[in-house]
């Protein structure tokens, strides 16, 4: 089956450590995204990347990180220097980056900071 | 820049009936795309139509419809015949030549079918 698989469902972290969430698409899809969602709200843009070895900031990208060393894979590290990062984190992909192409999403990882 | 806003933040409907959810949209581009989303309490987000700016005829799929209203930046979404399942959060997101390759979201409506 085609699809977006990202892991782990559920993260704890302990205030000052870095974490990485993994986002994998055997869709052999160009771009990938990262979002944000917080409670009762919309998603906001962190990263994304239109070709591997490429990547441009989003709307919300202070004190995350992420690498593109492969098409099918787009990890996201949430560094220490985020000071709120308890959200929902979607991974999506799209074909190519064009205006009417769909993004597609992962099932989605709930990050809790203890 | 662009903006999304969905002014019902939640809505009931009977089951077997129609509910529009409302979205408004405000752009400065000429060539832009809008999509609905639904989004369960699971929390995956399910692509469920597209309209893209130019296209004459209202977008459909299957019990889905998008009432396109250019001049009213508007672009509703109509769910016919509502099931139990349709129980879900719904954002509106759209993207414009402008913005590139982000998705702007709106804040959601939340729907709950009753039986």
């Amino acid at each position: 089956d085609g699809g977006i698989t990202q892991s782990p469902k559920y993260l704890f972290r302990k205030e000052g450590q870095n974490v990485t969430l993994s986002c994998e698409q055997n869709l052999n899809h160009d771009a990938m995204y990262w979002y944000r969602q917080d409670p009762g709200q919309g998603l906001r843009l962190i990263y994304y990347s239109q070709i591997v070895n490429d990547f441009q900031k989003g709307d919300i990208a202070e004190g995350y990180s992420v690498s593109r060393e492969k098409k099918e894979s787009f990890p996201l590290t949430v560094t220490s220097a985020q000071k709120n990062p308890t959200a929902f984190y979607l991974c999506a992909s799209s074909s190519d980056a064009g205006g009417s192409d769909t993004q597609y999403f992962g099932p989605g990882t709930r990050l809790t900071v203890l | 820049a662009q903006k999304i806003t969905q002014t019902q933040p939640g809505m009931f409907v009977q089951e077997k009936e129609a509910v529009t959810l409302d979205c408004t949209y405000d752009t400065s581009d000429q060539s832009y795309g809008l999509f609905w989303y639904k989004q369960p309490s699971s929390g995956e987000m399910i692509f469920l139509i597209y309209q893209g700016s130019y296209d004459e005829q209202n977008a459909t799929e299957g019990r889905y419809s998008l009432n396109f209203q250019k001049a009213r930046k508007s672009a509703n979404l109509v769910i016919s015949a509502s099931q139990l399942g349709d129980s879900a959060m719904y954002f509106c997101a759209m993207r414009g030549n402008s913005n590139d390759y982000k998705l702007s979201f709106g804040a959601g409506t939340t729907v709950t079918v009753r039986a």
